[in-house]
């Protein structure tokens, strides 16, 4: 069975730091460039980075450019974002997603005082 | 950025009704456009990728067409179950772009 399953979301304050994982199983994860979407209460998905299949390109948003980090592990067939200087307006829901392959179920992240 | 404009924004279509979504992109992505379901409060069901591709497992009544600019997904005889939000995405170049959705409600 194919599965993208995020982990590492949470409460964190303004300031603050986190680190979302990505596990996939069931497909040849080496294959598939990896990407983060992000959906804030209530609006529609808005993509955050990429990942290609061997770590060495990636792409980000404006909005979180300098401060999140997207880094891969093949051999444990997992993705991470690290998420630094986080903002109220980083609230979101976080997926990932590989184009041909599907969505996760999504990580809650909170910003928040 | 390619924009992606869906309409329309939201329909009332009945059960059986055949029912037809469209999503134009401010520029050519080739066949690099997926479909997407969601449901409140879940995480987005892939559809349709490589703009006619149906995702393993996904029921033939949904269908994707278009090429270019000009994308269409069709949903033949509607369902309970269809009842959702459905979006569009490029993934011809990033940052990936969406669409601004279709909710699918109940006549």
């Amino acid at each position: 069975e194919v599965q993208l399953v995020e982990s590492g979301g949470g409460l964190v304050q303004p300031g603050g730091s986190l680190r979302l994982s990505c596990a996939a199983s069931g497909f040849t994860f080496t294959n598939y460039w990896v990407h983060w979407v992000r959906q804030g209460p209530g609006k529609g998905p808005v993509w955050v980075s990429r990942i290609h299949t061997d770590g060495t390109t990636t792409n980000y948003a404006d909005s979180v450019k300098g401060r999140f980090t997207i880094s891969r592990d093949n051999a444990k067939k997992t993705v991470y974002l690290q998420m630094n200087s986080l903002r109220v307006e980083d609230t979101a829901v976080y997926y990932c997603l590989v184009i041909t392959v599907g969505w996760g179920q999504g990580t809650l992240v909170t910003v928040s005082s | 950025d390619i924009q992606m404009t869906q309409s329309p924004s939201s329909l009332s279509a009945s059960v059986g009704d055949r029912v037809t979504i469209t999503c134009r992109a401010s520029q050519g992505i080739s066949n690099s456009l997926a479909w997407f379901q969601q449901k409140p409060g879940r995480a987005p069901k892939s559809l349709i990728y490589g703009a006619s591709n149906l995702q393993s497992g996904v029921p033939s009544k949904f269908s994707g067409s278009g090429s270019g600019t000009d994308f269409t997904l069709t949903i033949s005889s509607l369902q309970p179950e269809d009842f959702a939000t459905y979006y569009c995405q490029q993934h011809s170049t990033y940052p990936l772009t969406f669409g601004g959705g279709t909710k699918v409600e109940i006549k």
